[in-house]
């Protein structure tokens, strides 16, 4: 089954504490993306992914790492959370950067206390 | 990208057709419009997009007006599963950059 696996789905965690939310897809796609939700902003790119070894900032990368060192795994690296980092987060992939229909994870709910 | 209006919310009775729309009037000559929905927290689900021809498939419909600066996603019989936030965004055809802009939506419910 085609599909977008986020670990954890929750996480509480306290100020300061390195965390890595993976992602991992099966459909072979080259373009992986991650992106936040917050109440009454909608869904923010933090950091999106062209191919293997290509990673660029979207909207909202400040507080975030990735790394892309295969293609079917892009984590989301937080070196040092912050209570404004709480949000839910998806990670999201599609067979190019070109029109393509994205994929979804089931998100992560992540708490920073 | 062209930024994308939509109300804040809607209701449709279960079994009519919900038309939800979609102002982009600044939208470019290779822009796509795409519609995805969210249902409850859940990851968005792809529904349906086109570029200037309305287009069908067996979730959606999809009307793009001539000068494409507004559409109208047609859900033909709404259930009580398709209560949802559901996304318009206008999306270059390109390999560079970042593509997706969701935006707030609109909150579907559908009544029984």
């Amino acid at each position: 089954e085609a599909q977008v696996t986020q670990n954890p789905r929750y996480l509480i965690t306290v100020t300061g504490k390195k965390l890595t939310v993976t992602c991992s897809q099966n459909m072979n796609h080259e373009y992986m993306s991650w992106y936040r939700q917050d109440p009454g902003l909608g869904l923010r790119q933090i950091y999106y992914s062209m191919n293997v070894e290509v990673t660029d900032k979207g909207d909202v990368p400040e507080g975030y790492k990735v790394s892309r060192k295969e293609k079917r795994n892009f984590p989301l690296i937080l070196e040092s959370p912050s209570p404004n980092q709480t949000s839910l987060y998806f990670c999201a992939s599609s067979l190019s950067g070109r029109i393509s229909e994205a994929f979804f994870g089931q998100g992560t709910r992540l708490t920073v206390v | 990208d062209a930024k994308t209006t939509q109300p804040p919310s809607m209701d449709c009775a279960e079994g009519r057709a919900a038309n939800l729309p979609c102002n982009h009037s600044t939208i470019s000559g290779n822009e796509y419009v795409y519609w995805y929905r969210q249902i409850h927290s859940q990851g968005p689900q792809y529904i349906i997009h086109g570029l200037k021809n309305n287009e069908t498939n067996e979730m959606a419909s999809l009307i793009i007006t001539e000068d494409r600066k507004s559409s109208t996603l047609i859900l033909p019989h709404a259930t009580l599963r398709d209560t949802a936030v559901y996304y318009c965004i206008v999306r270059a055809n390109s390999n560079t950059g970042n593509q997706f802009y969701f935006g707030t939506g609109t909150s579907l419910t559908v009544i029984p």
